[in-house]
């Protein structure tokens, strides 16, 4: 079962706008996780925020969670058409070893 | 920097026959994985191996075998293949987090 669920599904922007990806998850977590995967790639780590933090930031990349609301946001600033891919949250829940997927939000940012 | 390497990148079978997916990591980590892919579902953890000499059942273990060979190697296999078991196979690494994935073994059982 998947314990992320990104919405939206597919996101379509203009090269300069900024795109915001949502992540919700179903129980408590250590940390949650951002990666982004190109077409025919393995996936990229980009971000880590434990459950005390509240943001974190990471160049272009700002990251919120709200652990009352079981959710966390992705914000790209100033998108490029290489920031085109998918983007997957992913949560520890109990364990430090495995990860649980959500389904990825499709970026594309139009040139 | 080859990070995680898997092998065959492409491979086709006819249902029935066996594979072994290969995936090695340079990075001393100690934790391994595999996962699937299949289309609008994300990745789904099949087996990982937390330390060498220890394996573990993830999410969707059905139909899968795992070797840890040693520290860098952990190898994937499909005993009897299945129509089913088409899907994309990702390998990953890591001491803790985050987890370094390869580029994937792109599975096809006809």
């Amino acid at each position: 079962s998947q314990q992320g669920e990104e919405d939206p599904q597919a996101l379509s922007i203009q090269e300069g706008e900024n795109a915001t990806m949502n992540c919700s998850y179903k129980t408590s977590i250590n940390n949650l996780q951002w990666y982004r995967q190109n077409s025919g790639r393995g996936l990229v780590h980009l971000i880590l925020i434990r459950s005390n933090e509240r943001e974190k930031h990471s160049g272009r990349l700002r990251v919120t969670l709200d652990t009352s609301k079981k959710s966390s946001s992705l914000l790209i600033t100033a998108s490029r058409a290489a920031d085109t891919a998918s983007y997957f949250c992913a949560t520890d829940g109990s364990s430090n070893y495995k990860l649980t997927f959500g389904k990825g939000t499709l970026l594309t940012v139009n040139p | 920097n080859a990070g995680v390497t898997q092998t065959p990148k492409f491979q086709v079978l006819k249902t029935g026959q066996s594979m072994t997916l290969q995936c090695a990591q340079d990075m001393n980590h100690n934790s391994m994985y595999w996962y699937r892919q299949d289309p609008g579902m994300g990745l789904r953890l099949i087996y990982y191996s937390a330390s060498e000499g220890t394996t573990d059942k993830g999410e969707v273990p059905n139909g899968y075998n795992v070797s840890r060979l040693n520290k860098r190697e952990f190898s994937l296999r499909l005993e009897s293949a299945a129509p089913s078991q088409t899907s994309v196979y990702f390998c990953a690494s890591s001491n803790n987090q985050p987890q370094h994935f390869g580029d994937g073994t792109r599975l096809s059982i006809l």
